[in-house]
């Protein structure tokens, strides 16, 4: 499995945009990047995924580099309610099953 | 569209025993997949079941098992339970896209 780094924890102030930085460096040439946030007390929700191209969705943009070492989950104005821990995720395509490993994440912290 | 649920939300049991946990999977999903959470740890991945067959196992004892029914529900088992596994279980299920819905989990607490 492909070893990932990212900050124990971050703040932002409401409605600014927030980068979370991964460092993965090991992941394999088919390995897609995922993107899952857990909020307070909930079970863990997906937010984004890619491969190589930057991709966006309602929720947030993720920012791929051209060697594919380390990836940025951008939301663009954050709200109190994306306070949660964001976890950078490299996995095999979901064909051959779906195994998480989640690491530590990013704690982060939204204040008003 | 019902999501992952997971039952029973809160379970105490003593050292020694065992206990059965159930995931009822979103309709139309056939992967359904089991995490331990426990604040030391983490989210660790303990095993993923496909059309009834374990598909992707965690570096778990024996002591954990699963099995999937033909209508996709999993219900996973903790045999000779021991203080350490006191944890919140999530199960996910995946319907052959890149996401997996999680459920609410099963806070299992050993004393």
């Amino acid at each position: 499995d492909a070893k990932t780094t990212q900050p124990n924890s971050m703040e932002s102030n409401e409605e600014e945009p927030v980068h979370l930085p991964c460092n993965h460096s090991t992941i394999s040439g088919t390995d897609y990047i995922h993107w899952y946030r857990q909020l307070p007390s909930q079970g863990p929700e997906y937010v984004i995924h890619g491969l190589t191209s930057n991709v966006n969705n309602r929720m947030a943009s993720l920012a791929i580099a051209e060697d594919r070492k380390s990836s940025t989950l951008i939301l663009h104005r954050a709200t109190l309610r994306d306070a949660a821990v964001y976890y950078c995720i490299p996995m095999a395509n979901s064909n051959s099953g779906y195994a998480l490993n989640f690491g530590k994440g990013t704690s982060l912290l939204v204040t008003p | 569209k019902a999501g992952v649920t997971q039952t029973p939300r809160y379970l105490i049991k003593t050292r020694g025993q065992q206990v059965t946990l159930s995931c009822s999977p979103i309709s139309g999903h056939r992967s359904v997949s089991w995490y331990q959470q426990t604040p030391g740890q983490g989210l660790q991945f303990l095993f993923e079941y496909f059309s009834e067959t374990q598909r992707n196992k965690g570096n778990f004892p024996g002591r954990f098992s699963g099995r999937q029914f033909s209508n996709s529900r999993s219900e996973m088992n903790v045999s000779t339970l021991e203080l350490g596994d006191s944890a919140l279980y999530l199960c996910a299920s995946s319907g052959g896209t890149q996401e997996a819905f999680f459920g609410q989990g099963t806070r299992l607490t050993v004393v």
